[in-house]
């Protein structure tokens, strides 16, 4: 089956810093990649899709300038949380779904990454 | 914009039959999806539902009626690693989803 993967799995960072995280589909390729924020005990909410060679789409409320995209390969893209906050601390995950079946199919969901911003 | 419903808990016993459901209110509308997501873990699929009708995979059956703007996850034989949360999520324009709160499932012996 289609494997996503994220690194790092948790992070600790000092609040004013910046952190990025990868995004990564193993064994396929995706030319759109979805990042998504989970606060504990809440639902995942859409931040951006993240579009190979081009631009990110940023969700409303969501500040492009403070998360940044770059989806640079067909099988990688990264989130930048720049200067970090406490109140960025949060779930990231990112999804993926491979180029040969229809984007409406089965999201396939990396293993998330835990953020704790002190 | 979308938004969809789905109940916050439900508690059964093991072995039992339980079934979530989620309604949904959407710009644009594709699929049906669930998730499960254990404490601490990213959600896995579950099940897709495209059309109308019943989905069957193993013990997890899901169904969507469109006319209605409704589906359900239906959970069969539970056992105790059945315990998680399960996420409804509509399958949207540019192939973005959006997820319901959640359901907390708490499985009993």
């Amino acid at each position: 089956g289609a494997v996503v993967s994220q690194h790092p799995s948790w992070v600790i960072c000092k609040s004013g810093t910046s952190v990025k995280i990868e995004c990564r589909s193993l064994d396929f390729q995706a030319t759109t990649m979805f990042w998504y924020r989970q606060f504990p005990k809440q639902s995942l909410m859409l931040m951006a899709t993240s579009n190979e060679g081009s631009k990110a789409t940023y969700e409303q409320g969501v500040e492009k300038d403070k998360f940044l995209i770059n989806h640079a390969s067909l099988t990688l893209s990264t989130l930048t949380v720049t200067s970090a906050h406490p109140e960025d601390s949060s779930f990231y995950i990112c999804s993926a779904t491979p180029e040969d079946r229809a984007i409406l199919e089965e999201q396939y969901f990396g293993p998330g990454t835990r953020l704790t911003v002190t | 914009g979308q938004s969809l419903e789905q109940p916050s808990e439900v508690t059964a016993v093991e072995g039992a039959i339980v079934q979530i459901n989620c309604t949904y209110q959407t710009s644009g509308f594709y699929g049906l999806s669930w998730y499960q997501q254990h404490d601490g873990g990213a959600p896995t699929f579950l099940s897709y539902n495209g059309l109308d009708g019943l989905e069957e995979t193993g013990r997890f059956s899901s169904f969507l009626s469109r006319s209605d703007s409704y589906g359900y996850l239906l959970l069969q034989e539970l056992q105790m690693k059945d315990s998680a949360s399960y996420f409804c999520a509509v399958r949207g324009n540019a192939g973005k989803s959006t997820f319901g709160d959640g359901t907390t499932l708490t499985v009993k012996p």
